[in-house]
């Protein structure tokens, strides 16, 4: 069965430092991922996805995510983060199968610190 | 613009009174589909329709109904609402069955159950 996981329910950072947003994924067959970012009072906005190709995934607002196959994993990126960075993330898988299913892990708070 | 609009937006209803929370998307999306989102617990979906006349159950379902008569419209209905449905709810759409194809969300209708 398809799962996502988000290992961490708030992650704090500094200002300029480094910011890393972690997702471990569980899916047969080739994976599809996404990540979203929500901002308060708001819906979900698409960030980037994986579908195949280069590992290192580009994405919007300065945003990467590296795709991981031996370790299943989908990490968040950024080389310095902004206030307007703190939101909430989501990372998503979609496989193709029967019901195209779409799961979503439960959401990473990241709080950026002046 | 691309875009998927939920109605309401926010809404404060009684136990057992039927309502409907409207979906409308703009592009020409075949993938419509319902999520609610609770803390701690992500994003779960409700409900989920490949094409126009075609749904089917996500993982929560119990207490919802859904119909799709036109490819745009995805209305969300619930007969007899409960406190436990109290939630955020957000309505997406994406093209065709491609895996690789994003996911558009609506920006959420706050529904409390009281």
């Amino acid at each position: 069965a398809q799962s996502v996981a988000q290992p961490e329910d708030q992650v704090n950072v500094a200002e300029g430092n480094p910011l890393t947003v972690k997702c471990t994924y569980s899916v047969s067959g080739n994976p599809y991922l996404f990540w979203y970012v929500q901002y308060p009072n708001r819906g979900l906005q698409f960030l980037l996805k994986y579908i195949t190709g280069d590992n290192l995934v580009k994405g919007s607002y300065g945003f990467e995510a590296e795709f991981n196959k031996s370790q299943t994993s989908f990490h968040l990126k950024k080389p310095s983060a902004l206030v307007s960075d703190s939101a909430l993330y989501f990372c998503a898988v979609r496989a193709l199968n029967r019901d195209d299913k779409i799961i979503f892990g439960k959401g990473t708070r990241l709080h950026i610190l002046p | 613009e691309a875009q998927v609009t939920q109605n309401p937006r926010y809404l404060i209803t009684v136990t057992g009174k039927k309502l409907t929370v409207t979906c409308s998307q703009n592009m020409n999306h075949e993938y419509m589909s319902w999520y609610r989102q609770d803390p701690g617990l992500g994003l779960r979906q409700i409900y989920y329709s490949m094409n126009v006349e075609v749904t089917d159950k996500g993982d929560v379902p119990e207490g919802y109904k859904v119909s799709r008569k036109e490819k745009r419209n995805f209305p969300l209905i619930l007969e007899s609402p409960s406190p436990n449905q109290t939630s955020l709810y957000f309505c997406a759409s994406s093209a065709g069955r491609a895996s690789g194809n994003t996911i558009y969300f609506g920006e959420g209708s706050w529904l409390t159950v009281v």
